[in-house]
């Protein structure tokens, strides 16, 4: 069975820093890879996604993530972390045939230091 | 798009009490599906449908737990009797049928059983 394992629990960084937020998943082929934000007291809101070409993919609020197969990854990453980017961010994976369900990992909790 | 829509937002109730979780899709969307988040156990998959048809109920805790979808625009996730333990934030989400399609959240239930 297909897992995302998000070895980061908690990280924190100062404003204006990089980041980056790790994502290993464990499939046989390509699955579809999903980045997710969770504010507090809020649902999930999708941040970007990738299904196949360009391995480096954009997302919303200035976050991208790039698709490395040799190393079954798919990192987050900011060039500079503003405060308001404090949450909770989950990756995620859909397999083909999988009924469109999504695996999540564990999360990473960003804590934003001024 | 109103977006997944649930009520209630919040939701406390004695042990051995009747909880009814209510949902709103995305219209149009043809998948539904529920979770639950605590702090112990991460996202879990508890449910979901396709076409208002229950296709994987295995993450569904135990007997206490039900879930129905009636029609296309509505859905409910009911715990008879309630226990302190199903203490979660509860998620509804939808999404299109296509495999690249990512799942759209609700807002959650917090549910406190005392």
């Amino acid at each position: 069975a297909q897992s995302v394992t998000q070895p980061d629990i908690h990280i924190t960084v100062s404003e204006g820093a990089s980041l980056e937020l790790r994502c290993n998943y464990s499939y046989g082929a390509t699955p579809y890879l999903f980045w997710y934000v969770q504010s507090p007291g809020q649902g999930l809101q999708l941040l970007l996604k990738y299904f196949s070409g360009d391995t480096l993919v954009q997302g919303i609020k200035g976050f991208e993530a790039e698709f490395k197969r040799s190393q079954s990854s798919f990192n987050l990453r900011k060039p500079s972390v503003h405060w308001s980017d404090a949450a909770e961010y989950f990756c995620a994976v859909k397999v083909t045939g999988g009924g469109n369900k999504l695996t999540f990992g564990t999360g990473t909790q960003l804590k934003v230091e001024l | 798009d109103a977006g997944v829509i649930q009520s209630p937002r919040h939701e406390v109730t004695e042990m051995g009490q009747e909880v009814t979780l209510r949902c709103k899709p995305i219209s149009g969307h043809d998948y539904l599906f529920w979770y639950r988040q605590t702090m112990m156990r991460g996202l879990e998959l508890l449910i979901y449908f396709n076409n208002n048809v229950p296709i994987d109920d295995s993450g569904m805790p135990e007997d206490r737990f039900s879930a129905k979808m009636p029609n296309a625009s509505f859905s409910t996730l009911k715990i008879q009797p309630s226990e302190p333990r199903d203490s979660a934030v509860y998620f509804c989400a939808s999404s299109p049928t296509g495999p690249r399609d990512e799942q759209y959240f609700g807002p959650g239930t917090r549910l406190t059983v005392t």
